[in-house]
C-alpha cells in the first residue's frame, strides 16, 4: 500500500542549482512529511506540512501542499555536496501510521 | 536530542537462527516501530507499538514478531532467519500520534546467509 511517490526517482544536479523533487499521494491526509536519508543511515526529518498549510519553509528548504491535486513538492535552493542524499516523502492517509514513498536520490556535484 | 539507538549497525547469521534486533530511545515516546528498508520499495512497516506491552502488526509482520517490556526499548525478532529477510531494519519513535514526526535510529543492516 504504496500512499505517496516521488518523482523523480533520481536527480543529479550542479552545486548551487536548485533541486525540485514532487510526491504525490492517493487519500486525504492529515500532514504529509519529509525525510532525508544519507547513505547507509537513518532517516532524518526535515519538515511537516498540516492539510491546512500550503506552504512552509525552513532554511534553504521549501515545501509546497497542494490538496485538491494530492501532490507536493520539496525544493532545495542553492544546493551544496553535503544535500547529497535520498529523500522521502510520508502521509498518514492510511490509517494512523505513516506510509512512505520509495524516495528520490539525489546527487549534487561539486 | 532525540536518540534512538539500535544494538547493531551490520549482523550476519545463518539460516534458521533465531535473530533479536533491539531498539532503544530515550525521549520517553510513545510509539516505537520497526520498518525494513529495501531497493526500490522505500520503507515498509513490519510492526509498531502505541504502548508497553502493545503491538500492532503493520503491512508486512510475516515472520516477524516484536517485544515492548519497557516503554524506551522495542525489539525486533526473526523466529527462523531465511535469506529473503536480508535487509536494512529501521527503528523510530514517535510522541503523540503514530503519524507524528518519527525519530529514527541508524540502522541494523542484516544479512542471512
Amino acid at each position: 500500500s504504496q500512499q505517496g511517490e516521488e518523482d523523480p526517482q533520481a536527480l543529479s544536479i550542479q552545486e548551487g542549482e536548485n533541486a525540485t523533487m514532487n510526491c504525490s499521494y492517493k487519500t486525504s491526509i492529515n500532514n504529509l512529511q519529509w525525510y532525508r536519508q544519507n547513505s547507509g543511515r537513518g532517516l532524518v526529518h526535515l519538515i511537516l506540512i498540516r492539510s491546512n498549510e500550503r506552504e512552509k519553509h525552513s532554511g534553504r528548504l521549501r515545501v509546497t501542499l497542494d490538496t485538491s491535486k494530492k501532490s507536493s513538492s520539496l525544493l532545495i535552493t542553492a544546493s551544496r555536496a553535503a544535500d547529497t542524499a535520498s529523500y522521502f516523502c510520508a502521509t498518514d492517509g492510511y490509517g494512523n501510521k505513516l506510509v512512505f514513498g520509495a524516495g528520490t536520490i539525489l546527487r549534487v556535484k561539486s | 536530542d532525540v536518540k534512538v539507538t539500535q544494538s547493531s549497525r551490520y549482523l550476519v547469521k545463518r539460516t534458521g537462527e533465531k535473530v533479536f534486533l533491539e531498539c532503544v530511545q530515550d525521549m520517553d515516546h510513545e510509539n516505537m516501530f520497526w520498518y525494513r528498508q529495501d531497493p526500490g520499495l522505500g520503507l515498509r512497516l513490519i510492526y509498531f507499538s502505541y504502548d508497553v506491552k502493545m503491538k500492532e502488526k503493520g503491512d508486512i509482520p510475516e515472520g516477524y514478531s516484536v517485544s515492548r517490556e519497557k516503554k524506551e526499548r522495542f525489539s525486533l525478532i526473526l523466529e527462523s532467519a531465511s535469506t529473503n529477510q536480508t535487509s536494512m531494519y529501521l527503528c523510530a519513535s514517535s510522541l503523540g500520534l503514530p503519524y507524528n514526526e518519527q525519530f529514527f535510529g541508524p540502522g541494523t543492516r542484516l544479512t542471512v546467509l
